[in-house]
């Protein structure tokens, strides 16, 4: 039983446009959710995180949303850059953190 | 800067053996924790550790075990290796002592195992 769901596998995007990545959770409980990079051959790199308290947060290009109602979470990436291009997971906390599938990355230059 | 380290980052065993991965951390972290990652299916919980000689089951243990007995330092076991453990297995570590176990965590390079 999937509580976290990345549905989109993969997500192409011209250089300079926004990336939308989404994510759907299933548990009401999560009060913490957390966005990671992965590039091939390494390890995931923390990116931005939001507490359930929140509905908005921003750092740099990059902007995560929460919508407590919908049970859902995205992550904006805007100017994207052909460095963006990596998976991206969404994480969230109830105790554990618990991850999504992933969702691959491509900015085309 | 937390470095987490791990011991290898490909290996290729056999059917049957008996395989140890390492990992360190350096920033005196309560929390370490194994995964692994599969492609449609993200990263899964094996097992997780947030003090020395304790450790948790996470959502997939079966076939593993884990040893922690220093801080810095967390094994993860795979008593007799199938071919479905051929997987990425990644380390991390996180500061927050339990039972919150929601802070960042840092995680290593991965390492690549090929089951035979």
């Amino acid at each position: 039983d999937q509580q976290v769901k990345q549905n989109s596998p993969s997500l192409s995007v011209q250089e300079g446009r926004i990336s939308i990545l989404n994510c759907d959770y299933t548990n009401s409980m999560f009060d913490y959710f957390l966005w990671y990079k992965k590039y091939p051959a390494e390890g995931p790199t923390f990116l931005i995180s939001i507490s359930s308290i929140k509905d908005k947060n921003e750092d740099g290009r990059f902007t995560v949303f929460l919508n407590k109602s919908a049970k859902h979470l995205s992550l904006h990436i805007v100017p994207s850059q052909p460095g963006d291009s990596a998976v991206y997971f969404c994480a969230a906390s109830g105790g554990k953190l618990i991850f999504g599938q992933g969702t691959e990355l491509s900015v085309k230059p | 800067d937390v470095k987490v380290t791990q011991s290898s980052r490909y290996l290729v065993k056999r059917t049957g053996e008996k395989v140890f991965l390492e990992c360190v951390q350096d920033m005196d972290h309560e929390n370490m924790f194994w995964y692994r990652q599969d492609p449609g299916l993200g990263l899964r919980l094996i097992y997780f550790s947030y003090d020395v000689k304790m450790k948790e089951k996470g959502d997939i243990p079966e076939g593993y075990s884990v040893s922690r007995e220093k801080k810095e330092r967390f094994s993860l076991i795979l008593e007799s290796a199938s071919t479905n453990q051929t997987s990425m297995y990644l380390c991390a570590s996180s500061f927050q002592a339990a039972p919150y176990l929601t802070d960042t965590q840092y995680f290593g390079p991965g390492t690549r195992l090929t089951v035979l």
